[in-house]
């Protein structure tokens, strides 16, 4: 039973093409984020979101879209790819909501590693 | 803001020494702070995390980490370390937004950690 899944796990694609990484948690968390690990392993949050509201944006282009269908799934939608956007991407979620009090650990999931040619 | 600093980029150890990763925060608020591990092409498995309660927090595979305030500093031991334990660890710290609430974690550039046969 995994508890925060992604799909795929490896994505290899051409530069200008859209493409879309799915995740789903299983914990019953009512926060969900993504976030980015560039190659030199450095992790930066992209989005937050908190019951299918998108909270916290954090300066990501515009090409990046996430779409939240249910508190359990969380979507990530890159439109017009670029070489700079290679990276690994990660799910994770967290049984506290935006706004609380910061003691609840993130559980992630295993990554989809993104490679634009 | 919050931030983390891990002082070393690379940590290597023989099997069976001691193992010190070194993290030192920031925060203008009392912290929460985590350390977690990634194996290679894996996600980030939660060590262990302090919430305000004891400051020698144990986690899990013989980890331990103690929060010292004066020092601002949560460095992560083991005192025997084994070759499984070759990964990368990352420190983190709750990050809080300008309304006040917390919204996910701040995460450390990570340290390597090797294991010398």
């Amino acid at each position: 039973d995994t508890a925060v899944s992604q799909t795929p796990k490896y994505l290899v694609t051409q530069m200008g093409n859209d493409k879309s990484i799915k995740c789903e948690q299983n914990l019953g968390h009512d926060t969900m984020y993504w976030y980015k690990q560039d190659s030199k392993k450095f992790l930066k949050i992209m989005f937050s979101y908190n019951n299918k509201e998108l909270i916290i944006n954090e300066t990501v282009p515009n090409r990046f879209s996430p779409k939240s269908p249910d508190k359990a799934h969380l979507n990530l939608h890159i439109n017009s790819l670029e070489l700079g956007d290679s990276a690994v991407y990660f799910c994770a979620s967290s049984q506290e909501s935006v706004g609380g009090y910061g003691n609840s650990p993130l559980h992630f999931g295993n990554g989809t590693r993104l490679t634009v040619t | 803001a919050q931030s983390v600093t891990q002082l070393g980029s690379h940590v290597s150890v023989s099997e069976g020494a001691l193992v010190l990763l070194r993290c030192n925060y920031s925060s203008s608020v009392p912290p929460y702070l985590f350390w977690y591990v990634q194996y290679p092409n894996q996600g980030l498995q939660l060590l262990l995390k302090y919430t305000s309660a004891a400051t020698l927090v144990k986690g899990i595979n013989g980890f331990e980490a103690e929060f010292k305030k004066s020092e601002t500093s949560f460095h992560l031991t083991k005192p025997s370390a084994h070759m499984s334990d070759a990964a990368e660890y990352f420190c983190a710290v709750s990050r809080f937004y300008s309304g006040g609430g917390a919204d996910g974690l701040t995460f450390g550039k990570g340290t390597h950690l090797i294991i010398q046969p």
